[in-house]
C-alpha cells in the first residue's frame, strides 16, 4: 500500500524552532509537498521538493532524502499565527502532466506563548 | 488572485438524497480534484479529472460519481447518501504544469442524518 507518516501532535513556543517529519512509502514518487490548513480553512501550498535537499522559503523551509524516503518542514522563529495543521503530500504519477497528489494525515502544530 | 469557489459551506441532507456539490475555478486550471478529510485519516482524494468530460478514479470513489461539463466546472454527485459520507468535501485544481501546488476551495461540511 502507499503511505505517509507523520506525527499527529506537535507542541513548540513562540521564537522556537520546529521540525515536522514526513516518511512516505509510495508506488511512485515525483516530489514532496507542504500544505498548511488552519482550522477551518482551505488547505495552502507552502513547498516543493523534486531533488534531495534544503529548499527555504522565508521562515519556513523543507528538506527531501529520496535514499531516506524522508522529509520534513522546518519552521523557525515561530508566530502564533503558525498554529494549523501540516500535511505532507507525495506527487503520484497519473500519466501526462497530472499531479496526483497523496496526503499524510497531517500534524497539529501548537504554538504556545 | 486564484480562486476555488464551492457552492456551500454547509449542507444537511437526509439519508438517500441525491446531493450535488459544486465546485468552480477561475484560473483556467485543467486537473480538478474532489477530496474528503475526516479527523485523523488526512485528504482522501475520491475522483479527480484532468480534462473535461474526463475523470478518474481516486482511492475511495465508492458511493460517488462525478461530472466535469466545462473545464471551470466540476461536481461531485452522491447518488444516494449515507450516513457515513459525512464529512469536510474539498475540491481542488491544478495546472497540467506547476508540479505539486494545488489549490483549495473553502470546503462543504455535509451532514446526512
Amino acid at each position: 500500500g502507499q503511505s505517509l507518516e507523520q506525527p499527529s501532535e506537535v507542541t513548540a513556543v513562540e521564537g522556537a524552532i520546529v521540525q515536522i517529519n514526513c516518511t512516505y512509502q509510495t508506488s511512485g514518487f515525483y516530489g514532496l509537498s507542504w500544505y498548511q490548513q488552519h482550522d477551518g480553512g482551505a488547505p495552502t501550498f507552502l513547498s516543493y521538493n523534486a531533488l534531495d535537499g534544503l529548499e527555504e522559503t522565508g521562515r519556513f523551509s523543507s528538506f527531501l532524502s529520496r535514499s531516506d524516503s524522508y522529509g520534513y518542514l522546518l519552521l523557525q522563529e515561530l508566530q502564533m499565527k503558525d498554529s494549523a495543521s501540516y500535511f505532507c503530500a507525495v506527487r503520484d504519477f497519473y500519466g501526462g502532466a497530472t499531479n496526483k497528489l497523496i496526503f499524510g494525515t497531517g500534524t497539529l502544530l501548537a504554538v504556545q506563548p | 488572485d486564484v480562486k476555488v469557489t464551492q457552492s456551500s459551506r454547509y449542507l444537511v441532507k437526509r439519508t438517500g438524497e441525491k446531493v450535488f456539490l459544486e465546485c468552480v475555478q477561475d484560473m483556467d486550471h485543467e486537473n480538478m480534484f474532489w477530496y474528503r478529510q475526516d479527523p485523523g485519516l488526512g485528504l482522501r482524494l475520491i475522483y479527480f479529472s484532468y480534462d473535461v468530460k474526463m475523470k478518474e478514479k481516486g482511492d475511495i470513489p465508492e458511493g460517488y460519481s462525478v461530472s466535469r461539463e466545462k473545464k471551470e466546472r466540476f461536481s461531485l454527485i452522491l447518488e444516494s447518501a449515507s450516513t457515513n459520507q459525512t464529512s469536510m468535501y474539498l475540491c481542488a485544481s491544478s495546472a497540467s504544469t506547476g508540479g505539486n501546488e494545488q489549490y483549495f476551495g473553502p470546503g462543504t461540511r455535509l451532514t446526512v442524518t
